[in-house]
C-alpha cells in the first residue's frame, strides 16, 4: 500500500562504485522527482520527469543519470561514487503542480 | 535565482505557548507548500497555499501566506510534544520546480 517506494533503503559502498536506487509510485502521478538531502538537511531537486519525459534538469554532475522506464518508475544511476555523494536521496511525485508525495528515503553513505 | 529563507532555524519551546515559522522567498510566486521532517524520516506534507492570502489550519498548526510581502507563516498553538519535528516551507517555481529553506528544526518541552 505503500505510495512512494524506495529501494534500497541503506546504500554503503566504495568510492569509484556505481550504484542504482529506484523508485516506483502507485498513486496514478504523471510526475516524479528526485531530491538530494544533505548533512545539513538542505533539500535540493536534482530531476523531474513527467510521463517519462525529463523536465527539471539541475546541475548535477552527469555521473548521475536518471531514467523512468514507465510514468510509475524513476530510477537514479550514479557512476564513479564519490564522498562527497553521500547524502539521503528522496524520490516524490505529484499530479500536475499538486502536493509531493515523497517516498521513505535512501541513506548513501560512501567510503 | 530564488532564495527561500527561514527563521528561525531553530526553535525551543514549552508545551503550551505560541509561537510562529517564518519562510521569506525572493522572486514571485503565488505556490507554496509546507511539510515536516521527523529524525530519519520522509517528508510528510501539512499544507499547500496557492494564491495571496491563503490561510489553512489543521490541528494546532495554521499557516498563511502574503505573496506581496513573499512571506509565509506557520504558527503552532499550545505546542504539544508531537510537534517536534524540522518544518520546511517550499516555493514552486514553475515546472514544479520546488526550492526548499533551510528548515526549522522545533523541540517541543514539557
Amino acid at each position: 500500500d505503500t505510495a512512494v517506494s524506495q529501494t534500497p533503503k541503506y546504500l554503503v559502498t566504495q568510492m569509484g562504485n556505481d550504484k542504482s536506487i529506484k523508485c516506483e509510485q502507485n498513486l496514478g502521478h504523471d510526475t516524479m522527482y528526485w531530491y538530494k538531502q544533505d548533512s545539513k538537511k538542505f533539500l535540493k531537486i536534482m530531476f523531474s520527469y513527467n510521463n517519462k519525459e525529463l523536465i527539471i534538469n539541475e546541475t548535477v554532475p552527469n555521473r548521475f543519470s536518471p531514467k523512468s522506464p514507465d510514468k510509475a518508475h524513476l530510477n537514479l544511476h550514479i557512476n564513479s561514487l564519490e564522498l562527497g555523494d553521500s547524502a539521503v536521496y528522496f524520490c516524490a511525485s505529484s499530479q500536475e503542480a499538486d502536493t509531493q508525495y515523497f517516498g521513505p528515503g535512501t541513506r548513501l553513505t560512501v567510503l | 535565482e530564488l532564495k527561500v529563507e527561514q527563521n528561525p532555524l531553530f526553535l525551543s519551546m514549552q508545551e503550551g505557548k505560541n509561537y510562529t515559522i517564518y519562510c521569506n522567498y525572493s522572486t514571485t510566486s503565488d505556490r507554496l507548500y509546507w511539510y515536516r521532517q521527523d529524525p530519519g524520516k520522509s517528508l510528510e506534507s501539512l499544507f499547500v497555499l496557492l494564491s495571496n492570502g491563503a490561510v489553512k489550519q489543521e490541528g494546532r498548526l495554521m499557516a498563511s501566506l502574503d505573496t506581496k510581502a513573499r512571506l509565509s507563516t506557520l504558527h503552532i498553538t499550545a505546542a504539544v510534544h508531537d510537534l517536534s519535528a524540522t518544518y520546511f516551507c517550499a516555493v514552486d517555481m514553475g515546472v514544479q520546480k520546488l526550492v526548499f529553506g533551510q528548515g526549522t528544526r522545533l523541540t517541543i518541552n514539557p
